[in-house]
């Protein structure tokens, strides 16, 4: 059971533009959210994240929004930059336990 | 400082084989956690270990084990290899056990099982 998803598989926006990536959860005990980037041939490496009693973070291009009532994450990336292209996992974590990973959106950047 | 290392980055193996891996963690970093990344099922949860001690599991089969070692270095082993064990395996580290702290993943060891 996917506790961590993320439906859309593929997202291409042009430069310059807003970048939306959602997350969906459904165990409504998970207390930290993060998003992580992966370039190919290397390992995923930490973004942005978020705790439960926090609505939005933001981090210089990257804002995080969490929605708990509709257990819903997005990020958003502004401007996004053809080096933003990669693969973003989201993820969420229980109590300070493991990471729970969504299976990854691929955004293309398109100059 | 140094990054994660995985040793090896790539390996082709059998089926009915068995396989060890090696993780390295940052220097100072205690907890190492285990990752298997597949197109279809993206990143799962293995196993957790901090301070030589298994701390948390994921819902896989007991073909799949690991270790820590005093100097914080991991393995984790695969027996009985089967096709679907075919992916990368990503390891991580951090400072303090719980995947809530910042955890710095190693390139990853491609597995392939024929």
């Amino acid at each position: 059971d996917q506790q961590v998803k993320q439906n859309s598989p593929s997202l291409s926006v042009q430069e310059g533009r807003i970048s939306i990536l959602n997350c969906d959860y459904t165990n409504s005990m998970f207390d930290y959210f993060l998003w992580y980037k992966k370039y190919p041939a290397e390992g995923p490496t930490f973004l942005i994240s978020i705790s439960s009693i926090k609505d939005k973070n933001e981090d210089g291009r990257f804002t995080v929004f969490l929605n708990k009532s509709a257990k819903h994450l997005s990020l958003h990336i502004v401007p996004s930059q053809p080096g933003d292209s990669a693969v973003y996992f989201c993820a969420a974590i229980e109590a300070n336990s493991k990471l729970t990973f969504g299976k990854g959106i691929t955004l293309s950047v398109r100059p | 400082k140094a990054g994660v290392t995985q040793t090896p980055r790539y390996l082709i193996k059998t089926r009915g084989q068995q396989v060890t891996l090696s993780c390295s963690p940052i220097s100072g970093h205690r907890s190492v956690s285990w990752y298997q990344q597949t197109p279809g099922q993206g990143l799962q949860f293995l196993f957790e270990y901090f301070s030589e001690t298994q701390r948390n599991k994921g819902n896989f089969p007991g073909r799949f084990s690991g270790r820590q070692f005093s100097n914080s270095r991991s393995e984790m082993n695969v027996s009985t290899l089967e096709l679907g064990d075919s992916a990368l395996y990503l390891c991580a580290s951090s400072t303090f056990a719980g995947g809530g702290n910042e955890q710095f993943f190693g390139p990853g060891t491609r597995l392939t099982v024929l």
